[in-house]
């Protein structure tokens, strides 16, 4: 079975600051996808993030970016120069085959980041 | 693009009563929807993964039963709490998908 592990409960960094939120995984498979979702006060989730596990080269989307370890099956998320509308709660989740629609995603426990003024 | 709604947003409910929510793909066809639970500061729990045309596959402990899916159309999902319990007060969300998962907003429901 599938898990993923955010061993980071809660964060802070300071607006401008850059922030890495940690994610560990665990599976057997060799396709999957991984990904970064954040959840704001206003409970949407929003996709932050998408990495495929084929592919070697790291992910990036503007200010976010991603250090994908495969070997360590590890996931980070970057967050460059913060601003205060990236408080929210972030959930790293993992997604077998090549796809990744329409199968399940398994979510980390989320770590809430508050960027402070 | 990969819009998705839910509605209603919230609703207060008596015991004993049952709730529709609805989650409509908004611009693209969705063949598969996901339905999930979320309790105040944890993580998402899937509940059940809805296919058009098909009956819903349910997560192990979840109660058929009780949650009553239904996916009728490549846009719209169903999510029916039937004799809602406060137990059952929750924010619940779903999902669609193209390439990726694309959530919709949530309904808080509060059973009294």
């Amino acid at each position: 079975a599938q898990t993923v592990t955010q061993s980071q409960p809660e964060m802070s960094v300071q607006e401008a600051e850059t922030v890495t939120l940690s994610c560990t995984y665990d599976t057997s498979e060799s396709n999957y996808y991984l990904f970064w979702y954040k959840q704001p006060p206003s409970r949407q989730m929003i996709l932050v993030i998408r990495q495929e596990a084929y592919k070697q080269q790291n992910a990036t989307e503007n200010r976010f970016s991603v250090n994908f370890q495969k070997a360590a099956k590890s996931f980070s998320l970057k967050i460059s120069d913060s601003q205060l509308g990236d408080t929210a709660m972030y959930f790293c989740a993992f997604s077998r085959g090549y796809g990744g629609a329409t199968n399940k995603l398994i979510f980390g426990t989320g770590t809430l980041l508050a960027v402070q003024p | 693009g990969a819009v998705v709604s839910q509605h209603p947003s919230w609703v207060i409910c008596k015991s004993g009563t049952s709730v529709k929510i609805e989650c409509r793909s908004l611009d693209f066809q969705a063949t598969t929807m996901f339905w999930y639970r979320q309790f105040p500061k944890q993580s998402l729990m899937l509940m059940a993964t809805s296919n058009e045309g098909s009956k819903a596959t349910y997560e192990q402990g979840v109660e058929k039963d009780k949650f009553l899916i239904n996916h009728a159309s490549l846009t719209l999902s169903t999510l029916t709490v039937t004799s809602a319990h406060p137990e059952d007060s929750s924010f619940y969300i779903c999902s669609a998908t193209v390439k990726t998962q694309y959530f919709g907003p949530g309904t808080r429901l509060l059973v009294l």
